[in-house]
């Protein structure tokens, strides 16, 4: 069982569209954090949100840390084909000691 | 922002022999480091915890003697694929926490390591 269920697994949109990766758990965070990776290589933080119903903005990408901080969603507009990569979520907390707990990752693909 | 490197970046060995990858802090010393391991098209999975100074973490399921880890100095950490064998082709990950920059680790850009 994935600690931190992370959907879609695969996203193919056209250039312009706006979507939406979701990121949820049954257990509490202190933080989360989005990463984008290419293949190849290591990935690279977005952002980080400790704070429930913390929204921070990065551009055209909209990060939202739930209430309970067990749940986070990243929205991104008028999506590009520069966007295409592989997104990861990846939470911290107290139970889990120092490590970081990653979600499955979200395969996204903007088709020009 | 803090810079981890890898090397090699990529390695090609033969089936029965042993693989050194290295992991580096550039900018700063990282108590800790941390080993994924990752396949295409999958999130990273969490191999071992390296601390300075003294012995590995490793997950259940990671066989301590096949996947050797040193952290001899504050900016380096070994992993040491012994006896590779072909199941062992995968992209390992390292990254590091700076102590002085809070919880947020810092990934190196990988090594693909192919086993034939």
């Amino acid at each position: 069982t994935q600690l931190l269920e992370q959907s879609p697994q695969f996203l193919s949109i056209q250039e312009g569209e706006n979507l939406t990766v979701y990121c949820n758990s049954s257990s509490v965070f202190s933080s989360l954090q989005w990463y984008r990776q290419e293949p190849g290589e290591g990935p690279v933080l977005l952002v980080t949100v400790v704070t429930g119903g913390e929204v921070k903005k990065l551009k055209r990408l909209t990060f939202q840390f739930g209430d309970a901080r067990k749940d986070s969603s990243l929205h991104i507009t008028a999506a590009q084909p520069g966007d295409t990569g592989l997104y990861l979520c990846a939470g911290e907390g107290l139970e889990y000691g120092n490590k970081l707990v990653f979600g499955a990752g979200t395969i996204l693909r903007v088709k020009s | 922002g803090a810079v981890v490197s890898q090397h090699p970046s990529w390695v090609i060995c033969k089936s029965g022999t042993s693989v050194k990858i290295e992991c580096r802090s550039l900018d700063f010393q990282a108590t800790t480091m941390f080993w994924y391991r990752q396949f295409p098209k999958q999130s990273l999975m969490l191999m071992a915890t390296s601390n300075e100074g003294s012995k590995a973490t490793y997950e259940q399921g990671v066989e301590k003697d096949k996947f050797l880890i040193n952290h001899a100095s504050l900016t380096l950490s070994t992993l040491t694929v012994t006896s590779a064998h072909p199941e062992d082709s995968s992209f390992y990950i390292c990254s590091a926490r700076d102590p002085l920059e809070g919880t947020e680790q810092y990934f190196g850009p990988g090594t693909r390591l192919t086993v034939t």
